[in-house]
């Protein structure tokens, strides 16, 4: 069965930094692109990015708004995918989830990581 | 940037069949997915490729699509379906949803 565990998150003031982690099992995890999703408390599910299998060059995208400050990476060695996030703003508060990509779908969801940024 | 357009709200009693629509431009040439999460719960995938269901979905999820809008279409809809409904679409290789509907089951 496929299980993701996100972990990472935490209370951070403006201005600073945090990385999220994501430990992926259950699926062939080195042959898949994984997202990453957020969701702001009582808001909809906003795209953060994703980051491409090694025989797409682990190539990453990103949404507009964390472009130039978030930093999508993964170690096929141990199934586990990382978001780098500096210059945190109050607009990033969010849980943060990470997903596996299959048939154009995010087809499973771990139960995501808080993270708060104030000060 | 490319938008995805739901409803905010559907409420209807149980046994009812909900329709949640899902508009955007040129959506017919994209796949359509949606998503359940129930209050306090992750997401769940209910509904890719604008028609499949995956393993485990109950067969009273269905989905179409049509020109520009998509549709979830709930059966019989029980108090357990109750929840948040996002559809998704690719746009230049970026990853979109709706703002979500909220259907209630009264």
């Amino acid at each position: 069965e496929e299980r993701l565990v996100e972990s990472g998150g935490g209370l951070v003031q403006p201005g600073g930094s945090l990385r999220l982690s994501c430990a992926s099992s259950g699926f062939n995890f080195s042959g898949a692109a994984m997202h990453w999703v957020r969701q702001a408390p009582g808001k909809g599910l906003e795209w953060v990015g994703r980051i491409r299998s090694k025989v797409n060059n682990y190539a990453t995208g990103y949404a507009t708004s964390v472009k130039g400050r978030f930093t999508i990476s993964r170690d096929d060695s141990t199934n586990t995918t990382y978001l780098q996030m500096t210059s945190l703003k109050t607009d990033d508060t969010a849980v943060y989830y990470c997903t596996p990509q299959s048939a154009g779908a995010v087809y499973k969801w771990g139960r995501g990581t808080l993270v708060t940024v104030s000060s | 940037s490319y938008e995805l357009t739901q409803s905010p709200s559907v409420s209807l009693s149980p046994g009812q069949t909900a329709s949640i629509t899902c508009s955007g431009e040129k959506l017919e040439s994209k796949y359509v997915s949606w998503y359940q999460q129930r209050s306090g719960q992750s997401p769940l995938l209910v509904i890719f490729q604008d028609i499949k269901r995956p393993s485990g979905i109950p067969d009273r999820f269905s989905g179409s699509s049509s020109g520009n809008t998509a549709t979830l279409t709930i059966s019989g809809t029980q108090p357990m379906d109750e929840a948040d409904y996002y559809c998704q679409a690719w746009d230049s290789d970026t990853l979109v949803f709706g703002g979500g509907t909220k259907l209630t089951v009264l």
